[in-house]
């Protein structure tokens, strides 16, 4: 089965810029989504077909694809960006959603 | 507003049934792929399955640990996805969300508790 790997946490200080990986084999080919969950909350999306926001989500989340990692970008970081970050795609093959295993983002 | 509201979780014996559902309001309902994920108590997100519109013979897909056990459906003259659960293992407990999935216009329920024990 298909497996998206994310690092399990990281860490940043507020006001500088987080990055969080995603990786697959063949992710080039794929669009990947990013959803946000913060703690006791039900997920949000974030990012959509690689770089795209959804309607509401502040220019600061941003995402990118080289080869076969995709990255969401957290600029300016706040506190109340701390949360679980997950990143998602379809897997053509088995026709399934994939998600990864989720980043815990700390807000130092 | 949009809203998606998940109702009929609830406790239940190994072996039993349980039938979700997810009510969407301010949206056009029809329109939308409708998906299911599920959290067990402190883990990630782990996909369930989706049916897709009318327009798409609401074709279903399904994980593979829920897959002949769990079956979707919709009722579109309800803004209404159901989420039939049987032969119900430990191994479904969590929280179980509806979202529309990823796109510009992208929503999420609050989800309902599934327990089995």
């Amino acid at each position: 089965s298909y497996v998206l790997t994310q690092p399990p946490s990281m860490s940043v200080a507020p006001g500088t810029t987080a990055t969080i990986t995603c990786g697959g084999d063949d992710l080039r080919l794929k669009s990947v989504h990013w959803n946000q969950q913060k703690p006791g909350q039900a997920p949000v999306l974030v990012v959509y077909d690689n770089r795209d926001r959804p309607s509401g989500i502040p220019e600061r989340f941003s995402g990118s694809k080289s080869g076969n990692t995709a990255t969401l970008t957290i600029s300016w970081v706040e506190a109340g960006d701390e949360a679980d970050y997950y990143c998602q795609v379809w897997d053509r093959a088995s026709n399934h959603v994939v998600f990864g295993g989720g980043t815990k983002l700390t807000v130092l | 507003e949009v809203q998606l509201v998940e109702s009929g979780g609830g406790l239940v014996k190994p072996g039993g049934s349980l039938r979700l559902s997810c009510a969407g309001s301010g949206l056009r309902f029809s329109d939308f792929y409708m998906t299911w994920v599920r959290q067990a108590p402190g883990k990630g997100l782990e996909w369930v399955g989706r049916i897709k519109s009318q327009v798409d013979a609401e074709t279903t897909d399904y994980a593979t640990p829920v897959k002949g056990r769990f079956i979707l459906s919709r009722d579109d003259s309800k803004s209404t996805v159901y989420l039939q659960m049987d032969s119900l293992q430990v191994e479904d407990t969590g929280v179980y969300y509806c979202t529309t999935g990823p796109g510009l216009q992208s929503y999420w329920g609050q989800g309902t508790l599934v327990a089995v024990s």
